[in-house]
């Protein structure tokens, strides 16, 4: 089945630094991309939707200058995390549709990327 | 605007029991889709079921099933013969179509089960 590599699980950085979180189709293409950022013990809430060749989608209150998004090929987009900060300390986890007849019923998700800022 | 509940934090059962997680949805939009997915303590989200909202007959894998009640606007999860790796959180979600097509799904609250030996 249709599989999405998320790299790195967990990652510790001081405050201050960059993080960038890969999310990779293995099996298939992807044109768009879902990034979610999921605070303990909550819900996952939908930051940006990446668009491959186009700019991200960004919900409502994410900063776009922060959450950098990048959806270079058909199978990679990126999300970096600027300056990071204590308060940006969350599960991090992608996801993307597969098209097809029964697979286009599903989204394939990362294993999440647990982000941890000093 | 589309909206997911999830009405119950918690739950616990016995292992071998059958248990209802309930999940409720609000939306205008004719088509949309409904799913649930498991996420144990690892973190990564377990896809179990899906239901279309045209779809005739309520949706079944395996252990779980999903009561459908579209006029109530209910999708309720049912996990029959309740086992210890069932304990996880379980969240409700409804896919909003995007003009490409892509699905973005918007998540309830989730239930954290807790299977009792």
């Amino acid at each position: 089945g249709a599989v999405v590599s998320q790299h790195p699980s967990w990652v510790i950085c001081k405050s201050g630094t960059s993080v960038k979180i890969e999310c990779r189709s293995l099996d298939f293409q992807a044109t768009t991309m879902f990034w979610y950022r999921q605070f303990p013990k909550q819900s996952l809430m939908l930051m940006a939707t990446s668009n491959e060749g186009s700019k991200a989608t960004y919900e409502q209150g994410v900063e776009k200058d922060k959450f950098l998004i990048n959806h270079a090929s058909l199978t990679l987009s990126t999300l970096t995390v600027t300056s990071a900060h204590p308060e940006d300390s969350s599960f991090y986890i992608c996801s993307a549709p597969a098209r097809g007849v029964r697979t286009n019923e599903k989204l394939f998700f990362g294993s999440g990327t647990q982000l941890s800022v000093l | 605007a589309q909206k997911i509940t999830q009405t119950q934090p918690g739950m616990f059962v016995q292992e071998k029991e059958a248990v209802t997680l309930d999940c409720t949805y609000d939306t205008s939009d004719p088509s949309y889709g409904l799913f649930w997915y498991k996420q144990p303590s690892s973190g990564e989200m377990i896809f179990l079921i899906y239901q279309g909202s045209y779809d005739q007959q309520n949706a079944t894998e395996g252990r779980y099933s999903l009561n459908f009640q579209k006029a109530r606007k209910s999708a309720n999860l049912v996990i029959s013969a309740s086992q210890l790796g069932d304990s996880a959180m379980y969240f409700c979600a409804m896919r909003e179509e995007l003009i490409q097509g892509a699905q973005k799904l918007v998540f309830g609250q989730g239930t954290r089960l807790t299977i009792n030996p």
